[in-house]
């Protein structure tokens, strides 16, 4: 697509309960990210994946949180028995990027972020 | 520990005037910076990105980046109402991009 697509745009849990988010990259963009943003803090990275595969999940804050990428397109992360501190704003992002951040075409590693889903656990 | 430092302000200025927003990073081994504007509840658009120490001018945007001393800044000048909103710095080292927390820019007309 023209952007990158999260759905849903707002999403109201109960504690404890299952939830999952979508992520449609833009079209072409082989390398996707998963952050978290808190209010009145800067994104917080989760996961990133170069083609289907996760190659950093470094920042999955524990084991109820897990993401896929089965085609190398979508993504969906996915938050087991949510607890009142995972209501956030979780944002994808897309780019096209060589493997490290800096060499090649700087223009490469440029994120580019959907509209966020928000996500509240009462 | 890699860490991205911003005043978070807030910070007003006048409408015609400069606003400078500034960064410090610690991570020696950074190599590509970025700077992200989001609006109130709209998620971060880039603005500019710098690699090489010195300036980069983007129309009234001018990124500073100072390797030596760790920090990178931006310029705004001319500032406008519609520049007000939550200026964010980002570096990028591996493959992962760490971002500040943000600085709040008002312009007031």
């Amino acid at each position: 697509g023209a952007g990158v697509s999260q759905t849903p745009s707002n999403k109201v849990t109960e504690k404890g309960k299952y939830v999952e988010l979508r992520c449609d990259p833009i079209s072409g963009h082989t390398a996707l990210y998963w952050y978290r943003q808190s209010l009145g803090q800067g994104p917080e990275f989760l996961i990133y994946f170069q083609g289907t595969g996760a190659a950093d999940d470094s920042g999955l804050p524990n084991d109820r949180f897990f993401a896929v990428r089965p085609e190398g397109s979508v993504s969906t992360l996915k938050i087991q028995r949510t607890e009142r501190g995972d209501s956030a704003v979780y944002l994808c992002a897309s780019s096209v990027r060589s493997k490290i951040p800096g060499q090649g075409s700087p223009g490469a590693n440029v994120l580019t972020f959907g509209a966020g889903s928000r996500l509240t656990v009462l | 520990q890699k860490e991205v430092e911003q005043n978070s302000g807030p910070l007003s200025v006048p409408e015609g005037a400069i606003a400078s927003l500034n960064c410090t990073y610690s991570d020696r081994g950074s190599q590509s910076f970025f700077w992200y504007r989001q609006y109130s509840g709209k998620s971060p658009e880039l603005i500019m990105f710098i690699y090489s120490n010195g300036d980069k001018e983007d129309g009234r945007f001018t990124a500073q980046l100072n390797k030596a001393s760790q920090y990178v800044s931006l310029l705004i000048r001319d500032s406008q109402p519609s520049d007000s909103a939550t200026y964010l710095c980002a570096w990028g080292s591996g493959n992962q991009f760490y971002f500040g927390t943000g600085t709040s820019l008002t312009v007031i007309p």
